[in-house]
């Protein structure tokens, strides 16, 4: 248990159809990030949130929508979803100090679009 | 830019085997480095990590120091457990004074048998 936590744990939808992903931490942290994971990829930073704003979109297309409206919970809105974005979704957040300071990840979202 | 190499795997090893996953980093400023650990179906756990150079991080019996001079942070254990068997990820952060984001590696997948 790291302290931040991802629900659901397992997603499968329609290329059509509209979910969301959750994200919610209890540790204090200012910031927060999601990742995408694909088999044989390296992990792929998607967004970054700090203070709830916005600091970090990594050309990310806009199927793929994120909202913040507090420090502790991040939300990943999916709509019109590939195939090819059937993936491992992390959320991570952290104290924002110094670079030493890690980063504490949920267990992700295993999502697969059909 | 920032970026960091890792050795392909996977690496399979005998139980009670000595481990070496090698890490390399470039980096525009002074990193911080991590280990990560994932586990089969989990998120990434934080295993090690050092903030400057000659620092060693331990955990579990891994260990990796941090050299400036070859930009390497290799994970080394002297004996390693089928327990170990995951993947692993070396990390590296830049703090920028805003949410500092981490860049991973490609992931070493680690299978250790009897």
């Amino acid at each position: 248990e790291t302290g931040v936590t991802q629900t659901p744990r397992h997603l499968v939808m329609g290329m059509t159809n509209k979910k969301s992903l959750k994200c919610e931490q209890h540790l204090g942290h200012n910031a927060m990030y999601w990742y995408k994971q694909s088999a044989k990829k390296p992990l792929e930073l998607m967004f970054v949130y700090n203070f709830k704003e916005q600091t970090e979109n990594n050309s990310v297309p806009s199927r793929f929508s994120p909202e913040c409206p507090n420090s502790s919970h991040l939300f990943l809105h999916l709509h019109t979803l590939q195939p090819e974005d059937s993936a491992l979704y992390l959320c991570a957040s952290s104290q924002d100090r110094g670079g030493g300071t890690e980063a504490f990840f949920g267990q992700g979202t295993r999502l697969t679009v059909v | 830019g920032n970026s960091v190499t890792q050795m392909e795997g996977p690496v399979t090893l005998s139980e009670e085997a000595f481990l070496t996953i090698n890490c390399t980093y470039t980096a525009t400023g002074y990193p911080s480095l991590f280990w990560y650990v994932q586990y089969p179906g989990e998120g990434l756990q934080l295993l090690l990590k050092a903030t400057k150079a000659d620092d060693k991080g331990s955990n579990k019996g891994f260990e990796a120091t941090y050299r400036k001079e070859t930009t390497s942070f290799h994970l080394e254990k002297g004996s390693v457990q089928v327990s170990d068997s995951a993947v692993y990820f070396c990390a590296l952060r830049v703090y920028t004074g805003t949410a500092s984001k981490l860049t991973f590696g490609t992931g070493t997948r680690l299978q250790v048998t009897l």
